[in-house]
This record gives structure tokens, sequence and C-alpha cells, in this order.
């Protein structure tokens, strides 16, 4: 069964706003969680790994102040796009590890910005 | 950093016939392989994987061999079916790192 959720599956919201995507670990206490973001017809793309109690570790060229994660407790780590533009629009998909450096993904988030 | 080559990126096979997907990836550091399976809107799903001091593992009709010398690694299907078809991704982890480091994937295409 699954092991990591994420809410909401799929978004639609205008230009200029903000999103909040919920990222889960189900049966396990996550101290890290990544965040992906997967364009049509491309691979997943790392933009941050989400830290628990501490900040985010960005990968080069994400924006931190457009990207936000939140990593408040062992089993919930969120992503906020903040001004959110048709650019953003992608699949966004969160993953946990285990201590045998297996991941496992969320069902994937699916943003479209009008 | 990491760089993941993956090939073919489009794969079509004959129901039955086995196909094979290679990566190729740069960091000789690297120690953990896994393979993705993802259908459409859906999330990737781990089919096998392999460790840096394992030469191969065969689980039903999926395999992955891995030659760290030349720095390749390849996912076999055996005896393919329709529902094979999907887009399969190869990654690479670097020891005592956390970021995983995604092949371009391939789709692959079983036609009955």
């Amino acid at each position: 069964g699954a092991v990591v959720s994420q809410h909401p599956s799929w978004v639609i919201c205008k230009s200029g706003t903000s999103v909040k995507i919920e990222c889960r670990s189900l049966d396990f206490q996550a101290t890290t969680m990544f965040w992906y973001r997967q364009f049509p017809k491309q691979s997943l793309m790392l933009m941050a790994t989400s830290n628990e109690g501490s900040k985010a570790t960005y990968e080069q060229g994400v924006e931190k102040d457009k990207f936000l994660i939140n990593h408040a407790s062992l089993t919930l780590s969120t992503l906020t796009v903040t001004s959110a533009h048709p650019e953003d629009s992608s699949f966004y998909i969160c993953s946990r590890r285990e201590t045998t450096d297996t991941q496992y993904f969320g069902p994937g988030t699916r943003l479209t910005v009008l | 950093g990491e760089n993941v080559e993956q090939h073919p990126s489009t794969l079509s096979v004959q129901e039955g016939d086995s196909a094979v997907i290679k990566c190729t990836y740069s960091d000789s550091a690297s120690n953990y392989f896994p393979w993705y399976k993802q259908e459409l809107g859906k999330r990737p799903q781990l089919i096998i994987d392999i460790r840096s001091n394992v030469g191969e593992k065969k689980d039903q009709r999926i395999a992955v061999t891995l030659n760290k010398t030349a720095k390749h690694f390849s996912l076999h299907i055996t005896e393919t079916q329709p529902e094979d078809s999907a887009v399969y991704f190869c990654a690479v982890l670097k020891a005592a790192g956390n970021k995983l480091t995604f092949g371009g994937g391939t789709r692959v295409l079983v036609k009955p």
C-alpha cells in the first residue's frame, strides 16, 4: 500500500495566487523528505530536500522564496508555491527515504496555473 | 555533480519479446541504483534496485545488471506484456549523499 500521501491530487489556481501542497509519510517518521517537479514527458527534477526542524536545502536554480518548504513534523512536509505563474504548472511529487536508501514517492499533485 | 544518461528514450517491442534499457553515470562514488516505473499521471513505483557490491539482481521477469568499472547499469524485462507499457526511469544515489539523480526516462510500448 501507499506509504506517502499527497494533497491535493490536483489544483487549478489563478496567476498570482499561492498554493500549498501537503506530503505525508504514513508509516515512517521521516526526518528527510524530497520535493520533485516533473514537466510533461520529462524526468523528475529534484527541487529541494526538506529537513524536519530545520531549513530546506534547495537545488541550484530553484528560488527558495518562491517555493516555500516547511517540515514541521516527522510525518508532514509542505510545499507552497507563492505567486504562481503559468510556467509553474507542473506535476509536483514528494518522496521519503528509508534507511536503506529506498525512496518512496507520493502520488503527485498536478498544478495548473491559469 | 552526477550525470545520468538513459537510452533509448523510446522502445517499442512485441509482446513476449525482451526489453533492455541502459543507463550510464559519471560519479564512481555512486553506490545505489534503483529503477522506477511510472504510468501516465501516477507516481514512480520502485520495481528493482541494486547496490554497488552486487553485479546482478533478478525478480521474476525483471533483472538489473551493474558494471561498476564501465559505470553503467541496465534493466532487462523478459516476456514483456502489455501492462509493462510505461515510462521507466533509472536513478543513481551517491554514497553518503541523500539525493537521487534520475535518467531522462524510456517510454516502453509493448504491442500485443
